[in-house]
């Protein structure tokens, strides 16, 4: 059972366009949601995360918007460029736990 | 330094052979995981340790078996290699409690 819904699983955009990337969950339990980016030929590392206290959170041209009431969110890349061309996983977990729940990513190309 | 490290970076080996993919943080965490990505970028975890214990196992044939000397180090030894099992095998680190994971370099594992 996919604990995190990813959508959608690949997307190509222009070089100075915006880049949505969108998850869903279900259980509320959930506190923590993080994305983590992924580059060929690396391990994932953490890009950004939200916590439900708040429904947006921005960091340069990454912006995560929170809703809570929906029990989704999404990932903006702002001003895209072809460095940002990488897979992007969603995930959630809560305070204390042991592992993440992590989406089935996308993998985002951007054109030059 | 690198903080989550894994060797070997390839591994190529025939269908039926035992192989081992070693890991090591120096982050002074206290838990590790291993993940096993496929073809399709999909992230399943496939066990965690808690200072040295196991603390999930997900569902993975017992050809796979985790071992942990000491909390800076999860190895995983594979038994009797089958051609499914070829996939990106990532390391990871973090501390109970903290949810942010670090992930090593990953081990792409081919069994031919």
């Amino acid at each position: 059972q996919q604990q995190v819904k990813q959508s959608p699983q690949s997307l190509i955009v222009q070089k100075g366009g915006i880049s949505i990337i969108n998850c869903a969950y279900e259980n509320t339990a959930f506190d923590y949601f993080p994305w983590y980016q992924q580059f060929p030929g690396k391990g994932p590392a953490l890009l950004i995360a939200i916590r439900p206290d708040v429904s947006e959170k921005k960091e340069g041209r990454f912006t995560i918007s929170f809703n809570k009431s929906a029990k989704q969110f999404s990932l903006h890349i702002m001003d895209s460029q072809p460095g940002d061309s990488a897979t992007y996983f969603c995930a959630a977990s809560w305070t204390g736990a042991n592992n993440l729940f992590f989406g089935t990513g996308t993998r985002l190309t951007v054109i030059p | 330094d690198t903080a989550v490290s894994q060797t070997p970076k390839y591994l190529v080996t025939q269908m039926g052979n035992d192989k081992s993919i070693k890991c090591e943080q120096n982050l002074g965490h206290d838990t590790m995981y291993w993940y096993k990505q496929d073809s399709k970028k999909f992230l399943k975890i496939m066990f965690s340790y808690n200072n040295k214990e196991l603390i999930i196992n997900e569902t993975v044939p017992n050809r796979f078996s985790p071992k942990s000397p000491d909390k800076a180090h999860l190895n995983l030894h594979i038994n009797s290699l089958e051609l499914g099992d070829s996939a990106v095998y990532f390391c990871a680190a973090t501390s109970r409690g903290f949810n942010e994971q670090f992930f090593g370099p990953g081990t792409r594992l081919t069994v031919l």
